[in-house]
């Protein structure tokens, strides 16, 4: 099955700064990569995501940018701010148009300190 | 409009009692989801549930059992309880099988 790895497991940023957390998957057939956020206490809630045809997509400070090839996909957050403190997780699955086999697998997540 | 909902929010159970966890959702989702977080292992999928009626088994699927008999509904039941259960869960639901929400949890102690 699908295994994804993240990293780093720990960031702390300058208020302002950027962060970057990466990821890598192993199943060629993924084809569709979530980026969730979690904050103390809530469940997590979908921030951006990227489909295997496209390689960039930007959100106002949030950017995330895929490799096929390498297998990789990374979260970028630019001019970080206090409130962008949480955990994040990367994922990946194979979606089918119809009903069928479904597996979203999560890596083990980034706790982001950003540092006022 | 109240998204997904668990309940309870929080249970302590002594080991070998069984209980059943309950999510709701409102959003008329095909999708449903039962995942468990443990610290420093993510979210693991547990069983999932593509439409009323079916379930299917995740990543993690023993000492669980899962129920869909109704669409906005989607149970985990948990027969015999073990120390080794003892974790946060979460449902969650989606349209496609692609974008999910999240309820705010459930963190369970087993004692």
């Amino acid at each position: 099955g699908e295994n994804v790895e993240q990293h780093p497991s720990t960031l702390s940023v300058q208020e302002g700064d950027s962060a970057v957390i990466k990821c890598t998957y192993s199943d060629s057939a993924s084809n569709y990569f979530p980026w969730y956020k979690q904050e103390l206490g809530k469940g997590p809630q979908l921030i951006i995501d990227i489909r295997s045809n496209v390689g960039e997509k930007k959100d106002q400070r949030i950017a995330v940018t895929l490799n096929k090839t390498a297998k990789h996909f990374s979260l970028h957050i630019t001019e970080t701010q206090p409130e962008d403190s949480a955990v994040y997780f990367c994922a990946a699955s194979v979606t089918h148009s119809g009903a069928g086999s479904y597996q979203l697998t999560f890596g083990k997540g980034t706790k982001l300190s950003v540092i006022p | 409009n109240a998204g997904v909902t668990q309940t309870p929010k929080f249970r302590v159970l002594k080991t070998g009692q069984s209980m059943t966890l309950l999510c709701a959702q409102d959003m008329n989702h095909e999708y449903m989801y039962w995942y468990r977080q443990d610290p420093g292992m993510g979210l693991r999928l547990i069983h999932y549930s593509v439409g009323e009626g079916t379930t299917a088994k995740g990543e993690v699927p023993d000492g669980y059992n899962v129920s869909r008999l109704k669409k906005q509904n989607f149970l985990l039941g948990l027969e015999s309880a073990a120390p080794s259960q003892t974790s946060v869960y979460f449902c969650a639901s989606s349209y496609t099988n692609t974008e999910a929400f999240f309820g705010q949890g459930t963190r369970l102690t087993v004692v």
